[in-house]
Protein backbone atom coordinates (compact mmCIF):
# COMPACT_ATOMS: atom_id res chain seq x y z
CA UNK A 1 0.00 0.00 0.00
CA UNK A 2 1.18 3.07 -0.88
CA UNK A 3 2.28 5.71 1.30
CA UNK A 4 0.53 8.92 -0.05
CA UNK A 5 -1.60 11.40 2.32
CA UNK A 6 -4.20 14.23 1.59
CA UNK A 7 -5.79 16.79 3.69
CA UNK A 8 -8.40 17.74 4.04
CA UNK A 9 -10.77 14.80 2.13
CA UNK A 10 -13.74 16.83 1.99
CA UNK A 11 -14.14 20.65 2.26
CA UNK A 12 -16.99 23.15 2.12
CA UNK A 13 -15.98 26.29 1.64
CA UNK A 14 -16.94 30.13 0.74
CA UNK A 15 -16.56 32.23 -2.35
CA UNK A 16 -13.37 34.31 -2.05
CA UNK A 17 -11.80 32.17 0.96
CA UNK A 18 -7.81 30.84 0.65
CA UNK A 19 -7.41 27.55 0.76
CA UNK A 20 -4.45 25.41 0.85
CA UNK A 21 -5.38 21.68 0.12
CA UNK A 22 -2.28 19.10 1.26
CA UNK A 23 -0.50 16.04 -0.02
CA UNK A 24 2.33 14.20 1.66
CA UNK A 25 4.31 11.49 1.17
CA UNK A 26 6.65 9.03 3.07
CA UNK A 27 7.71 7.17 -0.01
CA UNK A 28 11.13 9.61 -0.61
CA UNK A 29 9.98 9.93 -4.07
CA UNK A 30 10.98 12.92 -6.07
CA UNK A 31 7.84 13.34 -8.50
CA UNK A 32 5.04 14.53 -7.24
CA UNK A 33 1.86 15.63 -9.29
CA UNK A 34 -1.64 17.18 -8.51
CA UNK A 35 -4.79 16.30 -10.79
CA UNK A 36 -7.83 17.77 -11.18
CA UNK A 37 -11.34 15.51 -11.38
CA UNK A 38 -14.66 16.48 -12.61
CA UNK A 39 -17.53 13.27 -11.98
CA UNK A 40 -17.40 11.07 -14.93
CA UNK A 41 -14.37 13.30 -16.90
CA UNK A 42 -10.71 12.51 -17.64
CA UNK A 43 -8.02 13.15 -15.03
CA UNK A 44 -6.61 16.74 -15.59
CA UNK A 45 -2.55 17.23 -14.85
CA UNK A 46 -2.67 20.42 -13.44
CA UNK A 47 0.82 21.07 -11.56
CA UNK A 48 3.70 18.71 -11.20
CA UNK A 49 7.24 18.87 -9.56
CA UNK A 50 10.38 16.73 -10.63
CA UNK A 51 11.77 17.10 -7.04
CA UNK A 52 12.45 20.52 -4.40
CA UNK A 53 12.32 23.70 -6.04
CA UNK A 54 11.04 22.11 -9.15
CA UNK A 55 7.58 23.03 -10.13
CA UNK A 56 5.74 23.13 -13.67
CA UNK A 57 2.11 23.70 -14.99
CA UNK A 58 0.48 20.78 -16.40
CA UNK A 59 -1.60 20.44 -19.26
CA UNK A 60 -4.78 22.10 -17.74
CA UNK A 61 -4.78 25.86 -17.25
CA UNK A 62 -5.63 26.24 -13.02
CA UNK A 63 -5.80 29.60 -10.89
CA UNK A 64 -3.96 27.34 -7.91
CA UNK A 65 -0.02 27.34 -7.40
CA UNK A 66 1.77 24.47 -5.45
CA UNK A 67 5.27 24.85 -3.77
CA UNK A 68 7.60 21.81 -3.39
CA UNK A 69 10.36 23.11 -0.14
CA UNK A 70 10.36 19.95 1.43
CA UNK A 71 10.55 16.00 -0.74
CA UNK A 72 7.66 14.69 1.10
CA UNK A 73 5.31 17.86 0.87
CA UNK A 74 3.23 19.09 -1.75
CA UNK A 75 0.62 21.34 -1.17
CA UNK A 76 -1.86 23.15 -3.39
CA UNK A 77 -3.06 26.49 -3.02
CA UNK A 78 -6.54 28.62 -3.83
CA UNK A 79 -5.92 32.14 -2.92
CA UNK A 80 -9.58 33.21 -3.64
CA UNK A 81 -12.08 30.01 -4.38
CA UNK A 82 -14.14 30.37 -7.06
CA UNK A 83 -17.24 28.54 -7.56
CA UNK A 84 -15.74 26.93 -11.12
CA UNK A 85 -13.00 25.61 -8.21
CA UNK A 86 -15.46 22.77 -7.33
CA UNK A 87 -14.06 19.29 -8.46
CA UNK A 88 -11.68 16.30 -6.91
CA UNK A 89 -8.11 17.20 -6.61
CA UNK A 90 -5.92 14.08 -6.71
CA UNK A 91 -2.14 14.06 -5.43
CA UNK A 92 0.45 11.38 -6.91
CA UNK A 93 4.03 10.59 -6.55
CA UNK A 94 6.68 8.48 -8.34
CA UNK A 95 9.87 7.17 -8.10
CA UNK A 96 12.53 8.28 -10.80
CA UNK A 97 11.98 11.18 -13.50
CA UNK A 98 9.98 9.39 -16.31
CA UNK A 99 6.39 9.25 -17.46
CA UNK A 100 6.78 5.21 -17.65
CA UNK A 101 6.94 5.26 -13.71
CA UNK A 102 3.74 4.33 -11.72
CA UNK A 103 2.11 6.58 -10.25
CA UNK A 104 1.02 6.36 -6.51
CA UNK A 105 -2.35 8.55 -5.61
CA UNK A 106 -4.02 9.78 -2.61
CA UNK A 107 -7.63 9.43 -1.49
CA UNK A 108 -8.03 12.77 -3.02
CA UNK A 109 -10.26 16.22 -1.65
CA UNK A 110 -13.44 16.99 -3.00
CA UNK A 111 -14.01 20.72 -2.86
CA UNK A 112 -17.05 22.43 -2.86
CA UNK A 113 -17.32 26.22 -3.28
CA UNK A 114 -20.53 27.54 -2.37
CA UNK B 1 0.05 14.97 -28.76
CA UNK B 2 -1.08 11.62 -27.41
CA UNK B 3 -4.68 10.93 -26.57
CA UNK B 4 -6.87 8.27 -24.89
CA UNK B 5 -10.43 6.85 -26.09
CA UNK B 6 -12.34 4.80 -23.62
CA UNK B 7 -15.26 4.28 -25.16
CA UNK B 8 -17.55 2.60 -22.56
CA UNK B 9 -18.58 5.27 -19.88
CA UNK B 10 -19.97 2.47 -17.93
CA UNK B 11 -19.93 -1.24 -17.84
CA UNK B 12 -22.67 -2.95 -15.99
CA UNK B 13 -21.80 -7.41 -16.32
CA UNK B 14 -23.12 -10.23 -13.92
CA UNK B 15 -20.58 -11.70 -11.40
CA UNK B 16 -18.22 -14.45 -13.16
CA UNK B 17 -19.39 -13.71 -16.67
CA UNK B 18 -16.21 -12.35 -18.71
CA UNK B 19 -15.70 -8.81 -19.41
CA UNK B 20 -13.71 -6.36 -21.82
CA UNK B 21 -13.34 -2.40 -21.05
CA UNK B 22 -11.95 -0.92 -24.03
CA UNK B 23 -9.26 1.56 -24.69
CA UNK B 24 -8.13 3.45 -27.51
CA UNK B 25 -4.80 6.16 -28.06
CA UNK B 26 -3.26 7.82 -30.79
CA UNK B 27 0.42 8.86 -30.65
CA UNK B 28 2.89 9.93 -33.53
CA UNK B 29 5.47 8.06 -31.51
CA UNK B 30 6.18 4.51 -29.25
CA UNK B 31 4.12 4.66 -26.42
CA UNK B 32 3.87 3.52 -22.41
CA UNK B 33 -0.28 2.13 -21.58
CA UNK B 34 -1.57 2.23 -18.63
CA UNK B 35 -4.46 1.00 -16.42
CA UNK B 36 -5.10 2.36 -13.55
CA UNK B 37 -8.58 1.48 -10.93
CA UNK B 38 -10.10 3.21 -8.29
CA UNK B 39 -11.87 1.21 -6.06
CA UNK B 40 -15.20 3.30 -4.34
CA UNK B 41 -13.41 5.97 -1.65
CA UNK B 42 -10.01 5.08 -2.27
CA UNK B 43 -7.14 6.40 -4.53
CA UNK B 44 -6.20 5.35 -8.12
CA UNK B 45 -3.76 2.49 -8.13
CA UNK B 46 -2.02 0.96 -10.82
CA UNK B 47 -3.17 -2.19 -12.49
CA UNK B 48 -1.05 -3.08 -15.27
CA UNK B 49 0.96 -1.81 -17.86
CA UNK B 50 3.02 -1.98 -20.93
CA UNK B 51 6.33 -0.26 -21.65
CA UNK B 52 7.91 -2.67 -23.82
CA UNK B 53 8.47 -6.30 -24.90
CA UNK B 54 5.26 -8.70 -24.76
CA UNK B 55 2.30 -7.77 -25.97
CA UNK B 56 0.37 -9.53 -23.42
CA UNK B 57 0.46 -8.02 -19.44
CA UNK B 58 -0.84 -9.86 -16.95
CA UNK B 59 -2.20 -8.13 -13.33
CA UNK B 60 -1.83 -10.27 -9.92
CA UNK B 61 -6.08 -10.47 -9.98
CA UNK B 62 -6.58 -11.76 -13.18
CA UNK B 63 -6.75 -9.00 -15.48
CA UNK B 64 -4.79 -8.55 -18.70
CA UNK B 65 -4.52 -6.30 -21.22
CA UNK B 66 -3.06 -6.89 -24.79
CA UNK B 67 -0.98 -4.07 -27.15
CA UNK B 68 -2.38 -3.63 -30.20
CA UNK B 69 -0.09 -1.78 -32.32
CA UNK B 70 -2.02 -1.63 -35.48
CA UNK B 71 -5.09 -0.95 -33.58
CA UNK B 72 -3.47 1.35 -31.68
CA UNK B 73 -5.66 -0.05 -28.43
CA UNK B 74 -5.00 -1.38 -24.98
CA UNK B 75 -7.95 -3.48 -24.07
CA UNK B 76 -8.58 -4.77 -20.47
CA UNK B 77 -9.78 -8.15 -19.65
CA UNK B 78 -10.90 -10.75 -17.43
CA UNK B 79 -12.58 -13.89 -17.84
CA UNK B 80 -14.95 -14.10 -15.13
CA UNK B 81 -15.71 -11.23 -12.73
CA UNK B 82 -15.99 -10.48 -9.13
CA UNK B 83 -18.44 -8.46 -6.85
CA UNK B 84 -15.00 -6.72 -5.81
CA UNK B 85 -13.96 -5.90 -9.44
CA UNK B 86 -16.55 -2.74 -8.99
CA UNK B 87 -14.68 -0.15 -9.42
CA UNK B 88 -13.75 3.23 -12.03
CA UNK B 89 -10.92 1.87 -14.30
CA UNK B 90 -8.89 4.57 -16.32
CA UNK B 91 -6.68 3.81 -18.86
CA UNK B 92 -3.60 6.32 -19.79
CA UNK B 93 -0.84 6.79 -22.00
CA UNK B 94 2.36 8.64 -22.01
CA UNK B 95 4.93 8.01 -25.49
CA UNK B 96 8.75 8.12 -25.23
CA UNK B 97 9.50 12.11 -25.76
CA UNK B 98 8.44 11.78 -21.78
CA UNK B 99 5.80 13.47 -22.04
CA UNK B 100 3.22 13.89 -18.92
CA UNK B 101 0.54 11.03 -18.81
CA UNK B 102 -2.81 11.44 -20.83
CA UNK B 103 -5.60 9.76 -18.86
CA UNK B 104 -9.02 8.75 -20.31
CA UNK B 105 -12.62 9.48 -19.14
CA UNK B 106 -12.89 5.96 -16.89
CA UNK B 107 -15.17 3.38 -17.60
CA UNK B 108 -17.49 2.49 -13.95
CA UNK B 109 -17.73 -1.39 -14.21
CA UNK B 110 -20.60 -2.56 -11.98
CA UNK B 111 -20.53 -6.76 -11.15
CA UNK B 112 -23.62 -7.72 -10.19
CA UNK B 113 -24.79 -11.03 -8.28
Amino acid sequence: EADIYQTPRYLVIGTGKKITLECSQTMGHDKMYWYQQDPGMELHLIHYSYGVNSTEKGDLSSESTVSRIRTEHFPLTLESARPSHTSQYLCASSAGQGWEETQYFGPGTRLLVL
Amino acid sequence: AQSVTQLDSQVPVFEEAPVELRCNYSSSVSVYLFWYVQYPNQGLQLLLKYLSGSTLVESINGFEAEFNKSQTSFHLRKPSVHISDTAEYFCAVSDIRNTPLVFGKGTRLSVIA
